[in-house]
């Protein structure tokens, strides 16, 4: 069964720079594409980015000065950093497989497995 | 970017009762490349629904997805207590993806 769980400080102070990590269980990282969304509380879902497993990236552009991707295959991990956070950073942020393949001339694309998601506070 | 505008934000009805859900889109998406999710409080987004109309793996048949070009919508036939949650539609059909703001589906 493929587990994804994410790490890191659940406290960040302003202009300080948010660091998280997905571990993922039973699946290697290879050959996939691994996201960040996150979640401010009682709102919706905002994509950060994702990486895949060449080092391949994307940024959504709203976020892109700020966010730096990275993955480590022989710890089966990928990794995110956002710097001078404030408090709109506040969040849950989850980690996510992104699924892309074709099939039968059609091709698809989604977000099939994700972590529990960690809260990080930004505060003094 | 691709607004993706769901409608209505929360809706009341009860056991057994039929769930209609909208996710509208900004610019025209390609069935292929439209989602539906499930969020229960304190969890994790859960995928319902890929390619408009596929069911997830493990996903009860009541689910079911529509739709094309700006308009899809998402059906649950017969509410169940443990249907209680947010839904999201997601587009991917242009970058960056983006989701709707979510429907509450309250059970009464």
């Amino acid at each position: 069964q493929v587990q994804l769980q994410e790490s890191g400080p659940g406290l960040v102070k302003p202009s300080e720079t948010l660091s998280l990590t997905c571990t993922v269980s039973g699946e290697s990282l290879n050959n996939a594409y691994w996201a960040w969304i996150r979640q401010p509380a009682g709102k919706g879902l905002d994509y950060i980015g994702r990486i895949y497993s060449s080092g391949s990236l994307y940024y959504n552009p709203s976020l892109k000065s700020r966010v730096t991707m990275s993955i480590d295959m022989s710890k089966n991990r990928f990794s995110l950093e956002m710097s001078s956070v404030t408090a709109a950073d506040t969040a849950v942020y989850f980690c996510a497989h992104y699924k892309q393949y074709c099939s039968g001339g059609n091709c698809f694309r989604y977000f099939d497995l994700w972590g529990r998601g960690t809260l990080v506070t930004v505060s003094p | 970017e691709i607004v993706m505008t769901q409608s209505p934000a929360t809706l009341s009805l009860s056991p057994g009762e039929r769930a209609t859900l909208s996710c509208r889109a900004s610019q025209s998406v390609t069935s292929s490349f439209l989602s539906w999710y499930q969020q229960k409080p304190g969890q994790a987004p859960r995928l319902l629904i890929y390619g408009a109309s596929t069911r997830a793996t493990g996903i009860p048949a009541r689910f079911s997805g529509s739709g094309s070009g700006t308009d899809f919508t998402l059906t649950i036939s017969s509410l169940q207590p443990e249907d209680s949650a947010v839904y999201y539609c997601q587009q991917d059909n242009s970058l960056p993806p983006t989701f709707g703001g979510g429907t509450r589906v309250e059970i009464k």
